[in-house]
């Protein structure tokens, strides 16, 4: 079955950092790949996303890259802010047939961001 | 895009009772979905809601334990049944767009006593 493994948090950074957030998956077919992000009691919004191989989503100053040979859409900033400051989810939404629309989580990664 | 919403927001529920969260998509789908988000942890997938047919359920999952309603294209409802404390989770609905992304409600935060 499908599978999403992300990078263990938490993940603290001073403002102005690099960040980086791994994730790898596992899958049939060709599915596509998203980044979610959930702020402080708030609920979970869509970051980026990519829907074929080596399309780079990009958002709010976020980048991934779909790589299919290492099966990976990691996470990338040039610069965080402490608005920033949030839990990212990365996922694996499946192509179709009768598993068309759901998704499959990773684990979350916690960050934080210190002025 | 779509744009969800949930209801109730948050409940605070005593063991054995039950709870049903309804959630509203702004415009017509053919599936929804609904997630548990346990505390601390990442988002699972309890079942697909259709509109028409009976839900189907990811393993784990039961429909005695969540029944499911799925009266028309923009309404689905979700029934924690005998509820105990480990039912205390954020349970969200979501619906996909035309790019297979979901658009996720704000869910609903419910504590079991």
């Amino acid at each position: 079955g499908n599978s999403v493994t992300q990078m263990e948090g938490p993940v603290t950074l001073s403002e102005e950092a690099f960040l980086t957030i791994n994730c790898t998956y596992t899958a049939t077919g060709y599915p596509s790949l998203f980044w979610y992000v959930q702020y402080p009691g708030e609920g979970l919004q869509l970051l980026l996303k990519a829907t074929k191989a080596d399309d780079k989503g990009s958002n709010k100053g976020f980048e991934a890259t779909y790589r299919k040979e290492t099966t990976s859409f990691h996470l990338e900033k040039g610069s965080v802010q402490v608005s920033d400051s949030a839990v990212y989810f990365c996922a694996l939404g499946d192509a179709g047939g009768t598993s068309y629309g759901k998704l499959t989580f990773g684990q979350g990664t916690i960050l934080t961001v210190h002025p | 895009s779509a744009v969800i919403s949930q209801k109730p927001s948050r409940d605070i529920c005593q063991r054995g009772t039950s709870l049903t969260i309804q959630c509203q998509v702004d415009s017509q789908v053919t599936m929804m979905f609904w997630y548990r988000q346990q505390p601390g942890q990442s988002l699972t997938l309890i079942a697909t809601a259709n509109q028409g047919s009976e839900a189907t359920y990811e393993s784990g999952f039961v429909i005695d334990k969540f029944p499911i309603s799925r009266p028309n294209l923009t309404f689905s409802t979700l029934t924690v049944s005998n509820m105990s404390p480990e039912d205390s989770s954020i349970y969200l609905c979501s619906a996909p767009s035309a790019g297979n992304e979901q658009f996720f409600g704000p869910g609903t935060r419910l504590t079991v006593l």
